[in-house]
């Protein structure tokens, strides 16, 4: 049981950039998210998806893109790359409802 | 717009100890209350999970308290030992179906022998 993937673990772009970071979860959650954390600041919420076709924007938004195609996948891409990118990013997934939520292991990405 | 404030942002203590991590709330329609812990490297796990109709919650060593009155719960770790030491968020979450985790800043604790 993989659970949630994550890839790349480690990713340095410069400055503009794009990539995409990957994510799968293998437990059929139909709510997937991604967080970026910085110091100091907590977790903060990018994009969700409550199902397949179905996203919406989180806290901060701004420089990412997402789409669900299927249950499984939840790609975040960066269109072009800024140093305030420079974050460690998690993918989480769950059921529908206040249940537990399965975290990545992240992807650290520093943007030069 | 900061939804859950944690505190506080770094703890330390001896083996043994009791450390507690205080996290405020503005949003009463809130209902779902877990904490997540997080070891270096690692992404965060659900360690233990409380909603208002409960005022404590204990898991083993750990034993979330809840005061709805005061918008404000907390996490107590009894007899705290150095494998505790990691990063511990508060979260909230508003009820229905699909539904946005709101994390604090989270504590750095460490646990010295």
């Amino acid at each position: 049981n993989a659970g949630v993937t994550q890839t790349p673990k480690f990713q340095v772009l410069k400055t503009g950039q794009s990539m995409t970071l990957q994510c799968a979860q293998d437990m059929n959650h139909e709510y997937m998210s991604w967080y970026r954390q910085d110091p100091g600041m907590g977790l903060r919420l990018i994009h969700y998806s409550v199902g397949a076709g179905i996203t919406d924007q989180g806290e901060v938004p701004n420089g990412y893109n997402v789409s669900r195609s299927t249950t499984e996948d939840f790609p975040l891409r960066l269109l072009s790359a800024a140093p305030s990118q420079t974050s460690v990013y998690f993918c989480a997934s769950r059921y529908t409802g206040n249940t537990e939520a399965f975290f990545g292991q992240g992807t650290r990405l520093t943007v030069v | 717009q900061q939804q859950v404030k944690q505190s506080p942002q770094s703890l330390i203590v001896q083996k043994g100890g009791i450390p507690i991590i205080n996290c405020a709330y503005e949003n009463t329609a809130f209902d779902y209350f877990p904490w997540y812990q997080q070891f270096p490297g690692k992404g965060p796990a659900l360690l233990i999970a409380i909603r208002p109709d409960v005022s404590e919650k204990k898991e083993g060593r750990f034993t979330i308290s809840f005061n709805k009155s005061a918008k404000q719960f907390s996490l107590h770790i009894m007899d705290s030992q150095p494998g505790d030491s990691a990063t511990y968020f508060c979260a909230a979450s508003m009820p229905g179906g699909y539904n946005k985790l709101i994390f604090g800043a989270g504590t750095r604790l460490a646990v010295h022998p």
